[in-house]
């Protein structure tokens, strides 16, 4: 099974301030990688899969880079609806379909 | 617009069982794998079971073999989770969520509002 590792747990950040999130592979996903974003009380929704692409609806602030074990979800310039809990998933190798423990964004 | 509404969660004894269902609407799910994932409390999703398109295939989670059955029924798109032999490490919150045409093809997009499931006497 493949444990995705996220960094930081928390993050506190202002708005207008650029935010880098980190995400770990044990083991080479290739670019298989998706980011989901959960605001309380809310399912988790896609904002970026295949480690680089943009979901449908999803504002150019936000990107990912990376490939095989390391990833990096960055929100350019943070707006106040950006903050949120932001999950990773991996679907190279499968089942399990695993997902990382996330990462809290809050406001400083 | 594409939507999933999932019901039956609530108060669920350990060792007895819950039957979770997920009503889809706006598209027709006889076209894609659906999988069941779960949340607990302050904790990240974990994939707990999905199922082909056809129904024929199934795959689980460590965590629920042999307690957990997924099933659909296409004509009435709809997708259920049994859960027998319940724990307390079930309580979570669970989420119906669309696949690809085929396991593995693409990501949870979109995911139902969720039925907490509570496991305690």
């Amino acid at each position: 099974e493949i444990v995705l590792t996220q960094s930081p747990a928390s993050l506190s950040l202002s708005p207008g301030e650029r935010a880098t999130l980190s995400c770990r592979a044990s083991q080479s996903v290739n670019s298989y990688l998706a980011w989901y974003q959960q605001k309380p009380g809310q399912a988790p929704r896609l904002l970026i899969y295949d480690a680089s692409k943009r979901a449908t609806g999803i504002p150019p602030r936000f990107s990912g880079s990376g490939s095989g074990t390391d990833f990096t979800l960055t929100i350019s310039s943070l707006q106040p609806e950006d903050f949120a809990v932001y999950f990773c998933q991996q679907r190279s190798n499968w089942p399990p379909y695993t997902f990382g423990q996330g990462t809290n964004l809050e406001i400083k | 617009e594409v939507q999933m509404v999932e019901s039956g969660g609530g108060l669920g004894q350990p060792g007895g069982s819950l039957r979770l269902s997920c009503a889809a609407s706006g598209f027709s799910i006889s076209g894609y794998v659906m999988s069941w994932v779960r949340q607990a409390p302050g904790k990240g999703p974990e994939w707990v079971s999905g199922i082909s398109a056809s129904g024929g295939t199934a795959h689980y989670a460590d965590s629920v073999k042999g307690r957990f059955t997924i099933s659909r029924d296409n004509s009435k798109n709809a997708l259920y989770l049994q859960m027998n032999s319940l724990r307390a490490e079930d309580t979570a919150v669970y989420y119906c969520a669309k696949e690809g045409q085929w396991f593995g093809t693409d990501w949870f997009d979109p995911w139902g509002q969720g039925t907490l499931v509570i496991v305690s006497s």
